[in-house]
């Protein structure tokens, strides 16, 4: 098992460019999110998913939007790409509700310049 | 609402033991979670409480107090591996998330 694959591993981006940052997982888990993780903070939770079609906002989903097709695959848009956004983003999955331990993707390294 | 504090740095020495703590402010809480992150990696998990008392999982355990919001990490014999960040995390009832503090980075020296 690949775990959780997370592509691009860095990206460059110019202001109020768009891009998707993709995720799939093949542990046939229910749950998926997405993080962001700035220097020398925590994890913060942008969206996340509980099953295919649904999708529900985190704290810090401004800017972002995301869609659940597929069990395996969960995307992030960013839209209007802002200085703001620069940080390593982290997509997760775990088989059931937040009690299950998460496994992390490698993570993707985004700057807005 | 959520709060969670840690320690933002530790220094140990190899061989040694150390402890990082943790305490939340969490409602609804449910579970808390330590997870190891090395640097430009990814965080993994390393334990999980729910009832009161001490976890032990070879050299390293996770004690909770539900009544004291309280938690702590110990790291014995310690490797240079082992410096790395760890991340205190609450579980609370209903959501379907983790609410992460900002980690305690433990540097290992000889």
């Amino acid at each position: 098992n690949a775990g959780v694959t997370q592509t691009p591993k860095f990206r460059i981006l110019k202001i109020g460019q768009s891009m998707t940052l993709q995720c799939t997982q093949d542990m046939n888990h229910n749950y998926m999110y997405w993080y962001r993780q700035d220097p020398g903070m925590g994890l913060k939770l942008i969206y996340y998913s509980v099953g295919a079609g649904i999708t529900d906002k985190g704290e810090v989903p401004n800017g972002y939007n995301v869609s659940r097709s597929t069990t395996e695959d969960f995307p992030l848009r960013l839209e209007l790409a802002a200085p703001s956004q620069t940080s390593v983003y982290f997509c997760a999955s775990s088989y059931a509700s937040g009690y299950n331990e998460q496994f992390f993707g490698p993570g993707t390294r985004l700057t807005v310049l | 609402g959520q709060n969670i504090d840690q320690p933002t740095e530790m220094t140990a020495t190899e061989g040694a033991i150390v402890q990082i703590n943790c305490t939340y402010q969490t409602s609804g809480f449910n579970g808390l979670f330590w997870y190891q992150q090395h640097a430009g990696e990814a965080p993994t998990f390393l334990s999980y409480n729910v009832l009161d008392g001490l976890e032990e999982k070879g050299r390293f355990s996770s004690f909770l107090s539900r009544s004291k919001g309280y938690s702590y990490l110990l790291l014995k014999e310690l490797q240079m591996k082992d410096s790395a960040s760890y991340l205190c995390a609450a579980y609370q009832t209903g959501a379907n998330n983790l609410f992460f503090g900002t980690g305690t980075r433990l540097t290992v020296i000889p």
